[in-house]
């Protein structure tokens, strides 16, 4: 079965780069990575997603290795909003549905 | 443009009981995705419907069902509740089918006795 797996936390101080990693090391060729982050007491909200290569969006980059077994999130300067939990999440198609498998997230905290 | 809204926000129910959940998408989106986030096993996805179709669905048993209108409003049943059902059920719309991109709504907080 697909499946995430992201360390339970990290901390970062505020204005400084940030790298959260995942590791998905049985995906499919056909599985997409998705990134969303939660907030205290709110749904999720989508950062980014991607397939094979680098891509960059107004809120984050999303790193994916070469074998696709791992990926990274990039946030290029942290701020205190950007505290969250941080999921990475696999869209994957199992008998002719897709579904998102979602890890158990990185709690992100920011210090100022 | 106003985002995803539940209905109820919070819901006590018994066991045994049946509970239907709301959800208002984003203006112009039509697909309506539902997920449980439960403290033990976290998020997971239950069913996405797109154009009043369920498109794709995750691995609940029978007794969680859901529809989509022609508005593109969505509703969640679940019949039979059980202890374990009580979780914060999200909703989440989307321009496209295929579960890319999604809007979440705050939840339906349910809680079963």
């Amino acid at each position: 079965d697909a499946k995430t797996t992201q360390p339970n936390s990290m901390e970062s101080n505020e204005e400084e780069p940030v790298h959260l990693p995942c590791n998905h090391s049985t995906i499919s060729g056909t599985d997409y990575i998705h990134w969303y982050r939660q907030l205290p007491s709110q749904g999720p909200e989508y950062v980014i997603h991607g397939l094979t290569s680098n891509v960059n969006n107004r809120m984050a980059s999303l790193a994916i290795a070469e074998d696709r077994k791992s990926s990274t999130l990039i946030l290029h300067r942290a701020t205190l909003r950007d505290a969250a939990v941080y999921y990475c999440i696999l869209r994957v198609t199992q008998g002719g549905s897709e579904k998102l498998v979602f890890g158990k997230g990185t709690k992100l905290t920011v210090n100022p | 443009k106003a985002g995803v809204t539940q209905t109820p926000r919070y819901l006590i129910k018994t066991r045994g009981q049946q509970v239907t959940l709301s959800c208002s998408p984003i203006s112009g989106h039509r697909s309506v995705s539902w997920y449980q986030q439960t403290p033990g096993q976290g998020l997971q996805f239950l069913f996405e419907y797109f154009s009043e179709t369920q498109r794709n669905k995750g691995n609940f048993p029978g007794r969680f069902s859901g529809r989509q209108f022609s508005n593109s409003r969505s509703e969640m049943n679940v019949s039979t509740l059980e202890l374990g059902d009580s979780a914060l059920y999200l909703c989440a719309s989307s321009l496209v089918q295929g579960l890319y991109e999604q809007y979440f709504g705050p939840g339906t907080r349910l809680t079963v006795t």
